[in-house]
């Protein structure tokens, strides 16, 4: 089955500085990359995601690369703030009918004031 | 907006209990998700169910059963807790077709 592996499970940013966490996948097959925000003592919550027919996205702040020969993406947050701390998830999962989504361990995002 | 719901934020049991956790989404998804959340260990599907009746093990079936009589419902059974299943669980739920999972709070469940 799909592995995704994450990293670092701890960052530290100024803020203002940018963020960069990074996920990689096993599975060739999979096509749906989504990013999911926790903020302490709340459920997750979608950011942004990403499909394998393109390579980044981008929505203000944000923004997702995706690079299929590697089989690794990674989330970008720029001009960091206080409300931006938080655990992110990434995921994975393949079109093989009633997709499961395959979760990182997490990322534990602290922003610095 | 899409609502999740579960039955506690919080549970305490005892070991060899029998725990139910339920979840409640309002928005017709078809299919729905059990995860438990461990520091380090992200994530973990236990169960998911893709309609009323069906249901398919995830990555952790072990110890846990589920049950969706009703569309709306998915409940997670531990037929007899154990310590080791002391944890966040969280539940999800999903159109079919569709690939946003919409997350509930979370029960956080200590297992005596």
């Amino acid at each position: 089955g799909e592995n995704v592996e994450q990293h670092p499970s701890t960052l530290s940013v100024q803020e203002g500085d940018s963020a960069v966490i990074k996920c990689t996948y096993s599975d060739s097959a999979s096509n749906y990359f989504p990013w999911y925000k926790q903020e302490l003592g709340k459920r997750p919550q979608l950011i942004i995601d990403i499909r394998s027919n393109v390579g980044e996205k981008k929505d203000q702040r944000i923004a997702v690369t995706l690079n299929k020969t590697a089989k690794h993406f990674s989330l970008h947050i720029t001009e960091t703030q206080p409300e931006d701390s938080a655990v992110y998830f990434c995921a994975a999962s393949a079109p093989r009918g009633n997709e499961k989504l395959t979760f990182g361990t997490g990322t534990r995002l602290t922003i610095i004031p | 907006d899409v609502k999740v719901t579960q039955s506690s934020r919080y549970l305490v049991k005892r070991t060899g209990e029998k725990v139910f956790l339920e979840c409640v989404q309002d928005m017709d998804h078809e299919n729905m998700f059990w995860y438990r959340q461990d520091p380090g260990l992200g994530l973990r599907l236990i169960y998911f169910s893709y309609d009323v009746k069906m249901k398919e093990k995830g990555d952790i079936p072990e110890g846990y059963s589920v049950s969706r009589e009703k569309k709306e419902r998915f409940s997670l059974i531990l037929e007899s807790a154990s310590t080791n299943q002391t944890s966040m669980y969280l539940c999800a739920s999903r159109r079919e077709g569709k690939e946003t999972q919409y997350f509930g709070p979370g029960t956080r469940l200590l297992v005596l």
